[in-house]
C-alpha cells in the first residue's frame, strides 16, 4: 500500500532563508507525487506534481521538488522564504485501489512558520 | 474554467442533530468527487468518493453518509452528529478515472463544530 511520511510537523525559518520540507513515500508502483499548500481556513492548492520525466519539478510561488527514487523522497524546497509562504504543506502520493480507482494518500502535513 | 463550491463555510451544531453539507462543481462533466475530513494535526482522511451519479464508495466506517444526486453535486450527511464529527470538511474533484494524472482540486471547506 502507498503511504507518505512528512518529517517534522513544524518547520521554522527566517524570511529570506532556504525552505526545506521533507517527504518520503512508499509505493509498490511508480508513484505520482504531489505537494499541496493550505492557508488557514482554506482548501488545498496544488503547488507542484511529479508524474514521469524530469525529476526536478518546478511549481508555483518559487517552489520546486526533486523526485529521488533511490531515496524514496520528494522534498520541497524554496531558495528564499517569504512571509506569505507561512502555511501548511501536504505531500501526497497517488494510490491505485484494487478496483482500478486512483486516490491520493496524504501525509500529516508540515506547518511552515516564517519569522521576520 | 472549473470552480468548486462548498457551503456552508462554518457550522455549529448540537450533538444528535442532523447534518447536510453540499459541494458543487462547475465547468466540468462527470468528475470524480471526494469528501475529506481534516482533524487538527492528523492530515486529510478520505471519507467518500464517487465516480458517477448514485455511485458512492466509503473509505472508513463512520457516522456519516454521502450522496450524489446530480453529476456535479456531492452531499455529506448525518442523521445524528457526534462530538467526534467536528472538523474541517473538504470536497475535491478530479478528472474522470482513466486519466493518468489524478490531480485533485479542492473546495474552500466547511468548518463543523459539534457541541
Amino acid at each position: 500500500a502507498q503511504s507518505v511520511t512528512q518529517l517534522g510537523s513544524h518547520v521554522s525559518v527566517s524570511e529570506g532563508a532556504l525552505v526545506l520540507l521533507r517527504c518520503n513515500y512508499s509505493s509498490s508502483v511508480p508513484p505520482y507525487l504531489f505537494w499541496y499548500v493550505q492557508y488557514p481556513n482554506q482548501g488545498l492548492q496544488l503547488l507542484l506534481k511529479y508524474t514521469t520525466g524530469a525529476t526536478l519539478v518546478k511549481g508555483i510561488n518559487g517552489f520546486e521538488a526533486e523526485f529521488k527514487k533511490s531515496e524514496t523522497s520528494f522534498h520541497l524546497t524554496k531558495p528564499s522564504a517569504h512571509m506569505s509562504d507561512a502555511a501548511e504543506y501536504f505531500c501526497a502520493v497517488s494510490a491505485i485501489k484494487n478496483t482500478g480507482f486512483q486516490k491520493l494518500v496524504f501525509g500529516t502535513g508540515t506547518r511552515l512558520l516564517v519569522s521576520p | 474554467s472549473q470552480t468548486i463550491h462548498q457551503w456552508p463555510a462554518t457550522l455549529v451544531q448540537p450533538v444528535g442533530s442532523p447534518l447536510s453539507l453540499e459541494c458543487t462543481v462547475e465547468g466540468t462533466s462527470n468528475p470524480n468527487l471526494y469528501w475529506y475530513r481534516q482533524a487538527a494535526g492528523r492530515g486529510l482522511q478520505l471519507l467518500f468518493y464517487s465516480v458517477g451519479i448514485g455511485q458512492i464508495s466509503s473509505e472508513v466506517p463512520q457516522n456519516l453518509s454521502a450522496s450524489r444526486p446530480q453529476d456535479r453535486q456531492f452531499i455529506l450527511s448525518s442523521k445524528k452528529l457526534l462530538l467526534s464529527d467536528s472538523g474541517f470538511y473538504l470536497c475535491a474533484w478530479s478528472s474522470p478515472s482513466g486519466r493518468a494524472i489524478n490531480e485533485q482540486f479542492f473546495g474552500p471547506g466547511t468548518r463543523l463544530t459539534v457541541l
